[in-house]
């Protein structure tokens, strides 16, 4: 069974920096994309990038860009989210999720074929 | 950027009622790109449908997706205690980045 495992709880102070993972086990890691996406208390679900463990093939949301760091180790099997400074408005659950999916054309967004189908437990951060 | 509209935002329903969701997107988008996410409290987010309509592995034929390019629904033909929850469709297209609508959230009256 495919499954994605995050990393636990995180509290942090304003400008530290932290990484938070996302380890994949029950089926190909490099043959699926892994998307980051926040969920700040409360609110709406928002995409933060996705990154494709085969080729680290990456794009951003353009809010995010340059706000996060999103990389992946294929022989750990696992995706990593990182902040060097982090700010209190980092204060969210994020979680990662699988996609099968591809680039259709040069500089245009990858697209999900079938949608994000596997999702982590979350990852709940606060920094105050 | 493409926007995705959910209505409504809250909708109060018993067991049983049958209920349709509205996702309108502010401008064209293909069907394909278009998918639907069922959130319980304290839960991630799980795939019902993608592709507009294909139902994700395991998602009962209760659940049904529709629609075309600037409008989209969820039907959910009979509602069941375990249905009451957010659902949120997304837009994974390459036209654009990818969005989340705001959710509608429905709760049992």
């Amino acid at each position: 069974e495919a499954q994605l495992a995050q990393s636990g709880p995180e509290v942090k102070k304003p400008g530290e920096s932290l990484k938070i993972s996302c380890q994949a086990s029950g089926y190909g890691f490099t043959n699926y994309w892994i998307a980051w996406v926040r969920q700040m208390p409360g609110k709406d679900l928002e995409w933060i990038g996705i990154i494709s463990p085969g080729d680290s093939d990456i794009t951003y949301s353009p809010p995010f860009q340059g706000q996060v760091i999103v990389s992946a180790d294929r022989s750990l099997n696992t995706a990593y989210l990182h902040w060097n400074s982090l700010k209190e408005s980092d204060s969210a659950i994020y979680y990662c999720a699988r996609f099968r999916g591809g680039r259709v054309a040069s500089g245009t967004y990858p697209v999900a074929f079938y949608g994000l189908d596997v999702w982590g437990q979350g990852t709940t951060v606060t920094v105050s | 950027e493409i926007v995705l509209t959910q209505s409504p935002g809250t909708l109060s329903l018993t067991p049983g009622q049958r209920v349709t969701l509205s996702c309108r997107a502010s401008q064209s988008v293909s069907v394909a790109h278009l998918a639907w996410y069922q959130q319980k409290p304290g839960q991630a987010p799980r795939l019902i449908i993608y592709g507009g309509t294909s139902r994700a592995t395991g998602i009962p034929d209760r659940f049904s997706g529709s629609g075309s390019e600037t409008d989209f629904a969820l039907s959910i033909s009979r509602l069941e205690p375990e249905d009451f929850a957010v659902y949120y469709c997304q837009y994974c297209g390459s036209l654009a980045p990818w969005t989340f609508g705001r959710g509608t959230k429905l709760e049992i009256k």
